[in-house]
């Protein structure tokens, strides 16, 4: 399979843990964006990686959270001291394209903070 | 701030029974507009982009148009398997990010055999 691959599929964790997740994209794409769904809602933009470059940054995303891309290769996301409010499905997605974004996504991560 | 609202909601279609989503945006610039499918515990997958007002696609069943103001998904001769949770987002084209994508809360389409 050469689709965008998310682990762990699932994660519960307690209040104030910390959690990290990873995203494998497809080799050919430079560009990675992770999005943050909750139940009944439209994805929400998070960031955006050019190869290894954190291009942009969603200003409703705290402090909590940080985003690497290493090689411009793989990405990791983590959460800092999660809250009960970070439960959300966390979906990750690249693209090849310079214009024009026709995104891949993966399945996603599903986040619950107890 | 862009802002995409979809209706409706919830849609129950019985199978053969066309019908239309409606997908209404503001968008500073609009760079395309996107149309996504998404089914339970998946990622949302692709299906049309539209650049300029009167624009059409088609694909299978689905037909996608785009005006100044909206953007229709037309479903024609619906089956069971086009249920799912149909999805509109706009990149804005000036102004803001020129990356991130701004989607609707999505159209929950059932089809009934």
């Amino acid at each position: 399979d050469t689709g965008v691959s998310q682990d762990p599929r699932h994660k519960i964790t307690k209040r104030g843990q910390n959690v990290t997740f990873r995203c494998d994209p497809i080799s050919e794409h430079n560009r990675l964006y992770w999005y943050r769904q909750t139940l009944g809602q439209g994805p929400e933009f998070l960031t955006y990686f050019q190869n290894e470059a954190q291009l942009e940054k969603s200003r409703l995303l705290s402090d909590r959270f940080s985003a690497e891309r290493p090689k411009g290769s793989f990405s990791t996301l983590e959460i800092q001291r999660t809250e009960q409010g970070d439960s959300a499905m966390y979906l990750c997605a690249s693209s090849p394209w310079v214009t024009g974004e026709k995104l891949f996504f993966g399945s996603g991560t599903q986040l619950s903070v107890l | 701030e862009d802002q995409v609202t979809q209706s409706p909601e919830a849609l129950r279609l019985q199978e053969g029974e066309s019908s239309s989503l409606n997908c209404s945006y503001t968008v500073s610039g609009l760079r395309g507009l996107f149309w996504y499918r998404q089914d339970p515990g998946k990622g949302p997958e692709f299906l049309f982009t539209l650049y300029s007002a009167g624009e059409e696609k088609e694909k299978e069943r689905l037909k996608a148009t785009l005006t100044k103001k909206e953007s229709f998904l037309h479903i024609t001769a619906p089956k069971p398997e086009d249920s799912a949770t149909y999805l509109c987002a706009v990149q804005a084209g000036s102004g803001g990010s020129n990356y991130k994508l701004t989607f609707g809360k999505g159209t929950l389409l059932t089809v009934n055999p």
